[in-house]
């Protein structure tokens, strides 16, 4: 199976900082890899996928970078309605998998 | 808009079987790849299921041989039969609509309760 590694799993942030979440795959899964935003009690909202594709409606701060096994989430400037949980998950092979999460909360 | 409502969750006990159900509205779920998704208690997302639209299925190691992911086309929903349910099945899980590829998935229901105890 193929083993995905969020760093950091938590992450303290301000309003209007600049964020940056890493996924890393354990083996290269090209371009399939897709990003989620997770709220309290609420199902995942799809973000980015193919990497580095907007989903439509996702705002613009939202970008995502990066091929083969090492991927980059990134807010340009942290909103409140951005403070939850990111999941990073390989759409290449099955099983799919998802990374951990990374929590963003309030500095 | 675009939904699906997932139901059938509740209380069961160790070894028994449940049921989920997830209707789709404004689409078809025969004609789109489906998943389901669960995630235990304050843990993160695990990947349960999949079936394509031509009625191929795949599935996690964790519950192959126990569940079955199946779809009622007259009904327009997908469905999760669990059997043999353990403690650690223990979850609220997700109907997904899986674009395939890289595409991800772009609609996903609120999520049902399942609770595994004696």
């Amino acid at each position: 199976d193929i083993q995905l590694t969020q760093s950091p799993s938590f992450l303290s942030a301000s309003v209007g900082d600049r964020v940056s979440i890493t996924c890393r795959a354990s083996q290269g899964i090209s371009s399939f890899l897709v990003w989620y935003q997770q709220k309290p009690g609420k199902a995942p909202k799809l973000l980015i996928f193919g990497a580095s594709t907007l989903q439509s409606g996702v705002p613009s701060r939202f970008s995502g970078s990066g091929s083969g096994a090492e991927f980059t989430l990134t807010i340009s400037s942290l909103q409140p309605e951005d403070f939850a949980t990111y999941y990073c998950q390989q759409a290449n092979i099955y099983p799919l998998t998802f990374g951990g999460g990374t929590k963003v909360e309030i500095k | 808009e675009v939904q699906l409502v997932e139901s059938g969750g509740g209380l069961i006990q160790p070894g028994g079987s449940l049921t989920l159900s997830c209707a789709a509205s404004t689409f078809s779920v025969s004609s789109n790849f489906m998943s389901w998704v669960r995630q235990a208690p304050g843990k993160g997302l695990e990947w349960v299921s999949i079936i394509y639209s031509a009625g191929d299925t795949y599935y996690a190691d964790s519950v192959k041989g126990r569940f079955i992911i199946s779809r009622d086309n007259s009904k327009n929903t997908l469905y999760l039969q669990m059997n043999s349910l353990r403690a650690d099945d223990t979850a609220v899980y997700y109907c997904a609509r899986e674009r395939g590829g890289i595409y991800g998935m772009d609609v996903w229901g609120q999520g049902t309760t399942v609770t595994v105890s004696s």
